[in-house]
């Protein structure tokens, strides 16, 4: 499985964007970059996925580069529901997700 | 919204007893996965199973846990003889297909072997 590299933590304010890099230098064609979060003391949530061009959702955009190397997700306006661990994912055959340890991202109000 | 159900939310059990994990997957998916997580560390995958069978299993996956689909909805996790390893909070998830998909997950079983 194809490795994605994310910082450990981040830390953004209340109402203000935030941008969630991931690097995947090794990204395959066929591989699709899945984002998940877990809150605290519940499973993982689904954000967003995409293979070539930005996605958006009602919760999320979803940048990836050119060459595909590298994406952030943007949470267009942080709330302090937001806090969470991200997770950016390489998925291309078979279903299942290989979490690495993520992103903890905390909301300042 | 549909969601996948996990029962019991806690479970406390003796070391050496069996315990069994049920969750009820959205109806219309497919695939269904079991993941656990110790405390403080990450998500671990343990189980794939599509078409009523094991379609991938992890290395954590040993002989002494199992999985099955008894009915139409339920989808459980056996293991046959806990050990204090075993303790973590166990995650189900459901999806509609493999790959261009997304996952949903269950709120989780604690397990505690004491």
């Amino acid at each position: 499985d194809a490795k994605t590299t994310q910082p450990n933590s981040m830390e953004s304010n209340e109402e203000e964007p935030v941008h969630l890099p991931c690097n995947h230098s090794t990204i395959s064609g066929t591989d699709y970059i899945h984002w998940y979060r877990q809150l605290p003391s519940q499973g993982p949530e689904y954000v967003i996925h995409g293979l070539t061009s930005n996605v958006n959702n009602r919760m999320a955009s979803l940048a990836i580069a050119e060459d595909r190397k590298s994406s952030t997700l943007i949470l267009h306006r942080a709330t302090l529901r937001d806090a969470a661990v991200y997770y950016c994912i390489l998925k291309n055959q078979g279903g299942k997700l290989i979490f690495g340890q993520g992103t903890e991202l905390s909301v300042k109000p | 919204e549909p969601e996948v159900t996990q029962t019991p939310s806690h479970q406390v059990t003796q070391m050496g007893q069996e315990v069994i994990l049920r969750c009820v997957p959205i109806s219309n998916h497919l695939y269904f996965y079991w993941y656990r997580q110790i405390l403080g560390q990450k998500v671990e995958f343990l189980v794939s199973f599509y078409n009523n069978e094991i379609s991938e299993k992890s290395e954590i996956f040993d002989d002494q846990f199992s999985v099955e689909r008894p009915d139409g909805s339920n989808f459980t996790l056996k293991i046959r003889s806990t050990k204090l390893e075993d303790s973590a909070m166990y995650f189900c998830a459901s999806s509609a297909w493999e790959v261009n998909t997304e996952a949903f997950f269950g709120q989780g079983t604690r397990l505690t072997v004491v």
